[in-house]
């Protein structure tokens, strides 16, 4: 298996401007994960599904980001309109329930930097 | 509320000698615990992880964390390091309900001293 897939890998762009960030998890796998890390805030845990549904989104910090999951491997996330402080590494990560033991195994990250 | 302490920001060991990090985690009960490693550029990748049983847990790598309840720590060693093992490590928390949310601690990043 290739792992999380995440794209792109590096993202500038200028602020006002709408970026999305993709993920692909890894084939099988029934939870996704989006994080946010900053040399602040460290990793901070946005959003989850569980099945293509969206379970927790109290760590999405303003109606700007949004996340979907289409369908079992695809997920985005959207920030519109972006912002300077918007600027982090963000991870995705999937995990299969039970018998994978609970590990979440992440993508390598995209690195947005917002102008 | 729940939290996850690694006291070390930031440690220099030489190659070659023992490495202790520490996390200490604030919980009602006692928490699946994990170790998680981030190489520059890249993901988290999982060394080891607890859920119940033998409080020592080996991990890859020839890394190994120890559980104590009494003190709510969670403890990650190498007895010899090697350059390689340069990184950023963090430790993460989950409870046992909703087990698939992790909480993260700051994370302490590893020098290595050739």
């Amino acid at each position: 298996d290739a792992g999380v897939i995440q794209s792109p890998r590096h993202e500038v762009t200028e602020m006002g401007q709408e970026v999305t960030l993709r993920c692909k998890p890894i084939s099988g796998h029934d939870y996704l994960f989006w994080y946010r890390q900053t040399m602040m805030r460290g990793l901070e845990l946005l959003i989850y599904f569980n099945n293509n549904v969206p379970i927790d989104d109290s760590g999405m910090p303003e109606d700007r980001f949004s996340a979907k999951m289409p369908n079992a491997s695809f997920s985005t996330l959207k920030i519109q309109p972006s912002e300077p402080r918007d600027s982090a590494v963000y991870f995705c990560a999937s995990s299969l329930t039970l018998a994978g033991g609970y590990e979440q195994f992440f993508g390598p990250g995209t690195r947005l930097t917002v102008l | 509320a729940q939290s996850v302490t690694q006291p070390d920001i930031h440690i220099t060991v030489s190659e070659g000698a023992s490495l202790e990090l520490r996390c200490n985690y604030s919980y009602g009960a006692t928490p699946y615990l994990f170790w998680y490693v981030q190489s520059p550029g890249q993901g988290l990748q999982l060394l080891l992880k607890y859920f119940s049983g033998d409080t020592l847990v080996q991990g890859i790598k020839g890394f190994e964390a120890e559980f104590k309840r009494s003190q709510s720590s969670f403890n990650l060693r190498k007895p010899s390091v090697h350059w390689s093992d340069a990184a950023e490590y963090f430790c993460a928390v989950a409870l046992i309900q909703g087990a698939q949310k992790l909480v993260f601690g700051q994370g302490t990043r590893l020098t290595i001293n050739p």
